[in-house]
């Protein structure tokens, strides 16, 4: 099946610095979407993508629907501590429709130290 | 908008007990829910899709006659973990489909239920 490869695994930066990770994957996918997770939640959507070469913004947070359809980052910039959490990608592939389920990345843990 | 509520959020019972986890679309009609299992800093693991008035279709692996799960209408749908062991002790969350802007559904995820079996 498909995998997304998410990166990088974790990230400990300091407060105000700017933060990017990526996910790639071994086919193309119609739909990118950017969740975060805080301990012991659900993840929240931040930033749905939908065209190949789409740069949404969402606040300090910026995302990018790669143009070959097979990868997407998530920036944050001046990063503050509550941005800590898990952050997903995820991936919807062509054919569309509510049941199709949604490939996961592994995650990317930030830790931001005040 | 797109806010999905789930009950419990935090259960602990006795091996052997049946637990109903219930997951609810507060302010839209989901079709399609999806219920997943997530252990400690791994990330989600699809366990099944539930289509409103039809049966739940389960990943692989995952035991149809344990997870019992019922999709009664637009706005709830029910995860029920029969029989629970130990080895059941995980984080359940579920989620709601609605349709996006580029044709596939947008996933909203509750606020996940906590099982502890002892």
């Amino acid at each position: 099946g498909q995998q997304l490869n998410q990166s990088p695994q974790s990230m400990f930066i300091q407060e105000g610095e700017d933060v990017s990770m990526n996910c790639t994957s071994s086919s193309i996918f119609n739909t990118w979407l950017w969740y975060k997770q805080d301990p012991g939640e659900g993840p929240v959507l931040l930033i749905a993508l939908y065209k190949a070469g789409e740069l949404t913004s969402n606040g300090r947070l910026t995302a990018q629907f790669g143009i070959t359809r097979k990868d997407s980052f998530l920036n944050i910039s001046a990063s503050i501590p509550s941005d800590v959490g898990i952050y997903f990608c995820a991936g919807h592939p062509p054919g569309g429709g509510s049941n199709y389920k949604l490939t996961f990345g592994k995650g990317t843990l930030l830790t931001v130290n005040p | 908008g797109a806010v999905v509520s789930q009950h419990p959020s935090r259960v602990i019972c006795k091996s052997g007990t049946s637990v109903k986890i219930e997951c609810r679309s507060l302010d839209f009609q989901a079709t399609t829910m999806f219920w997943y299992r997530q252990f400690p800093k791994k990330s989600l693991m699809l366990m099944a899709t539930s289509n409103e008035g039809s049966k739940a279709t389960y990943e692989q692996g995952v035991e149809k006659d344990k997870f019992l799960i019922n999709h009664a209408s637009l706005t709830l749908s029910t995860l029920t973990v029969t029989s629970a062991h130990p080895e059941d002790s995980s984080f359940y969350i579920c989620s709601a489909a609605r349709m996006g802007l580029g044709g596939d559904n947008e996933q909203f995820f509750g606020p996940g239920t906590r099982l502890t079996v002892l």
